[in-house]
């Protein structure tokens, strides 16, 4: 079992819906959350770091259940420039240790 | 600022020779990080480096070797490369603290025929 895990995708979604990833760790000692954005071909870019309180960045929502070991993100009236793959880290050892979940593609169709 | 810069972008090898990944920061950044992206499989960690002077294995360290030159450049030797090595290298650095991000160099494509 991977570490990390997400949902396997593709999400194939029309322009304006919402649409929910669901990511789960097995390591309970995982310190740091955050969520990774890729285009294809490109470099993993920070999409937003995951606060216990939940937090909201625009269009983007992070959530966090630390008993349940379970990190989601939601993105609301989705637009053609969010079709990417969006990845879930993980850290552990203060830090040092990042461990990326395989990633979700999204499509957002027009 | 050039942020986190990989040279070469694409090289081919055939079995058996040897490269070496170059990767450079400019952010000051304590900690640097080779990973390797394949179809399904994630990023996979092959070796890291907390601090200058410092290297750790990661996920998937057989068949690469690396050296922390200095706190800027952290580069990734394939001494003798193999098809399964065939893959995109990604360099990252972050700043210390729990919870500082990584930043991602734009890769390095490897084709091992």
């Amino acid at each position: 079992r991977k570490e990390v895990e997400q949902d396997p995708g593709p999400f194939n979604v029309p322009e304006g819906a919402t649409v929910a990833f669901n990511c789960t760790y097995s390591n309970s000692a995982s310190q740091s959350f955050f969520w990774y954005r890729q285009d294809c071909r490109k470099e993993p870019k920070l999409l937003m770091s995951v606060y216990s309180s939940g937090n909201e960045d625009g269009r983007f929502t992070a959530q966090l259940n630390r008993a349940s070991q379970y990190i989601s993100l939601l993105i609301r009236d989705s637009k053609l420039s969010d079709s990417a793959t969006y990845l879930c880290v993980v850290t552990h050892n203060y830090g040092q240790n990042f461990v990326f979940g395989p990633g979700t593609r999204l499509s957002v169709l027009p | 600022n050039a942020g986190v810069t990989q040279t070469p972008k694409f090289q081919v090898l055939k079995t058996g020779q040897s490269m070496t990944l170059q990767c450079a920061q400019d952010m000051n950044h304590n900690s640097m990080y080779w990973y390797r992206q394949d179809p399904g499989m994630g990023l996979r960690l092959i070796y890291y480096s907390a601090s200058e002077g410092t290297t750790d294995k990661g996920e998937v360290p057989n068949g690469y070797n690396v050296s922390r030159l200095n706190k800027r450049e952290f580069s990734l030797r394939l001494e003798s490369a193999a098809p399964s090595q065939t893959s995109v290298y990604f360099c990252a650095s972050r700043s210390s603290g729990r919870a500082h991000e990584q930043f991602f160099g734009p890769g390095t494509r490897l084709t091992v025929l």
